[in-house]
């Protein structure tokens, strides 16, 4: 299948600092996708991204779909208590594969007050 | 509320016995996606329907599970004989089939599954 590999694993941060995760691919993909997941839930759907090169804001969040088509960051500016939880990056392929999605391994964002 | 919605939200069953899941999508969508994710890792995919039909399926998806979408609308998802190594969060998503809505899956809450 294909890899997505997403980093840093974990972030410890204190309150009010900006937050950057990465996540890169081993095959190029069409569409970026970034999720949020907290303890027992779902993920929830927070950014989507659909043309290389393309920046994309959702309130502090910011996301950019990289030039290569292979990698994709999340931004998310002066964070919060709530921010606390795991990202995940999503990507979607082509041909056959376009149902599905290729999640990455999560970020752990704890936030400090 | 009108987010996807996934039944029961825990199941504990003992090893060897049969299991059954169900989703209830968001109405206006017609795909419907079954994931799996264990502790520590992303979401994998299972398998998704575009109305009544199974579009694609994963390896994952061994001969003990099998998902259907009987009339377009949930979909619900059974294991056979179950293993301790089924034990994960089983997840339904749902999107549209057309438009940039076809990218955007929806997650239900998830049905956690232990298997003792």
């Amino acid at each position: 299948g294909q890899q997505l590999n997403q980093s840093p694993q974990s972030m410890f941060i204190q309150e009010g600092e900006d937050v950057s995760m990465n996540c890169t691919s081993s095959s190029i993909f069409n569409t970026w996708l970034w999720y949020k997941q907290e303890p027992g839930e779902g993920p929830v759907l927070l950014i989507a991204l659909y043309k290389a090169g393309e920046l994309t804001s959702n309130g502090r969040l910011t996301a950019q779909f990289g030039i290569t088509r292979k990698d994709s960051f999340l931004n998310i500016s002066a964070s919060i208590p709530s921010d606390v939880g795991i990202y995940f990056c999503a990507g979607q392929g082509r041909g056959s594969t376009l149902g599905r999605l290729y999640f990455g391994r999560g970020t752990q964002l704890t936030v400090w007050p | 509320d009108t987010g996807v919605s996934q039944d029961p939200r825990h199941k504990i069953t003992k090893r060897g016995q049969n299991v059954t899941f169900r989703c209830d999508p968001i109405s206006e969508h017609n795909r419907l996606y079954w994931y799996r994710q264990t502790l520590g890792q992303g979401p994998e995919f299972l398998t998704y329907f575009q109305n009544e039909a199974q579009l694609e399926k994963s390896r994952l998806l061994s001969d003990r599970f099998s998902a259907e979408r009987p009339k377009g609308s949930f979909s619900t998802l059974e294991i056979q004989r179950t293993e301790q190594g089924d034990s994960a969060m089983y997840l339904c998503a749902s999107s549209l089939a057309g438009g940039s809505g076809l990218y955007e899956q929806y997650f239900g809450p998830g049905t956690r599954l232990t298997v003792t």
